[in-house]
């Protein structure tokens, strides 16, 4: 079952903070989150595993709460490198299955 | 080291033939994945394997088989190509608990 993303899209002027949300009503193993620029593949962000671990960018943050299945991408100090869209993705068990990506959140970072 | 390869960058197909799409990694990842992208839309997963010999369902599996005979290559086959396949595909791979790393992708025009 999908993920879903709030907010769909945001608009911010560089300097801006955004939070970007995944939710699942399944019981996750992982969440993930990647940035995608038009025209081109995802780009990973972060993961964040079941029991805290988390691997990412040194300049991104993100949590996981378990026991909710959300995630909160937070995005501070906005560059304009930062625009496109960005996807969570959700998956249950730890041995690849079932993989699925949210709908997307649409960022534009404005001068 | 070229991580994942994808192969045809664009393809345009007439309504009923068929193609392979290929994808090949050198990262000895064990798990690999086939995702299409509509225009403006997330990325829906058409089929995954865990491992040489093991391949699964996804969402969107209709019209399309997988292979997986070696740990590198993961082809894609549409059979009776129809312009609802007309998208953007993606293949990734990955190790248990980390990031997928996404190849390039192909277009496919179905007319």
């Amino acid at each position: 079952q999908q993920p879903v993303q709030s907010p769909q899209a945001v608009i911010l002027r560089e300097g801006e903070d955004a939070v970007i949300n995944c939710s699942s009503s399944k019981a996750l193993y992982s969440v993930h989150w990647y940035r995608q620029k038009h025209g081109e593949a995802p780009v990973f962000l972060m993961i964040l595993l079941k029991g805290g671990e988390q691997k990412g960018h040194e300049k991104i943050s993100a949590s996981f709460n378990e026991k909710k299945q959300q995630s909160s991408l937070y995005l501070t100090a906005s560059q304009l490198s930062y625009s496109g869209t960005y996807f969570c993705g959700t998956e249950k068990g730890n041995y690849g299955q079932n993989f699925v990506f949210g709908p997307g959140t649409r960022l534009s970072v404005l001068p | 080291n070229a991580g994942v390869t994808q192969t045809p960058k664009f393809r345009i197909l007439k309504i009923g033939q068929s193609m392979t799409l290929q994808c090949t990694q050198d990262m000895n990842h064990n798990y690999m994945y086939w995702y299409r992208q509509d225009p403006g839309m997330g990325l829906k997963l058409i089929y995954y394997s865990v491992g040489a010999g093991i391949t699964d369902k996804g969402e969107v599996p209709n019209g399309y088989n997988v292979s997986r005979s070696t740990t590198e290559d993961f082809p894609l086959r549409l059979e009776l190509a129809a312009p609802s396949q007309t998208s953007v595909y993606f293949c990734a791979s990955t190790r248990r608990g980390a990031e997928q790393y996404f190849g390039p992708g192909t277009r496919l025009t179905v007319t």
